[in-house]
């Protein structure tokens, strides 16, 4: 069972560094962690993802723990438009995306 | 580049009624999904398809079915609709793990849909 925990909720003022948690304590060595966000009335899209070393994007960055058992999604600037619901995924081997995405941590970002 | 379009967008059916919800994709993905999102919850895999002309189950299949006879189209099928299966349909295509491929998903915007 490819379960993560996050928190239900978070929130940050608009311009400031968001660090969203995520918790994967049963990750297997080969599982990649993913992370997708869904805006309001869209579907998902794909932020980052990575293994075991730390990663960046024009979106966002992703620092993952050395035991592998908790990653942390980096956003650097939080605006506005970045109010959605974050997706911490773990990502087994093989070629098929059959993600398990869960609840989610539900982002506010305010004035 | 259109990515991935589903069509219908919003359905209303009444009990029994059949209906299908068909996905296209324009990026040459081998791979297509079906998910369903409940309120508050998160996306729930139904079925999905490693290639033209195959389909395999996801973790919710009972009362979908679906066809991929072109690589570009998975539709999903709603045989007799049940209230259970109100819901907000995504439909989502990938790549494979295969050489600089991440498995990226990418999804459709959803198709609301109905069930009285």
């Amino acid at each position: 069972d490819a379960k993560t925990t996050q928190p239900n909720s978070m929130e940050s003022n608009e311009e400031e560094p968001v660090h969203l948690p995520c918790n994967h304590s049963t990750i297997s060595g080969t599982d990649y962690i993913h992370w997708y966000r869904q805006l309001p009335s869209q579907g998902p899209e794909y932020v980052i993802h990575g293994l075991t070393s730390n990663v960046n994007n024009r979106m966002a960055s992703l620092a993952i723990a050395e035991d592998r058992k908790s990653s942390t999604l980096i956003l650097h600037r939080a605006t506005l438009r970045d109010a959605a619901v974050y997706y911490c995924i773990r990502k087994p081997t093989g070629t098929a995306s059959k993600l398990t995405f869960g609840t989610g941590t539900r982002l506010q970002v305010t004035l | 580049n259109a990515g991935v379009t589903q069509t219908p967008k919003f359905r209303v059916l009444k009990t029994g009624q059949s209906m299908t919800l068909l996905c296209a994709q324009d990026m040459n993905h081998e791979y297509m999904y079906w998910y369903r999102q409940d309120p508050g919850m998160g996306l729930r895999l139904i079925h999905y398809s490693v290639g033209e002309g195959t389909t395999a189950k996801g973790e919710v299949p009972d009362g979908y079915n679906v066809s991929r006879l072109k690589k570009q189209n998975f539709l999903l099928g709603l045989e007799s609709a049940a209230p259970s299966q109100t819901s907000v349909y995504f439909c989502a295509s990938s790549y494979g793990n295969r050489g600089p491929h991440t498995g990226e998903l990418f999804f459709g915007e959803g198709s609301r849909l109905t069930v009285l």
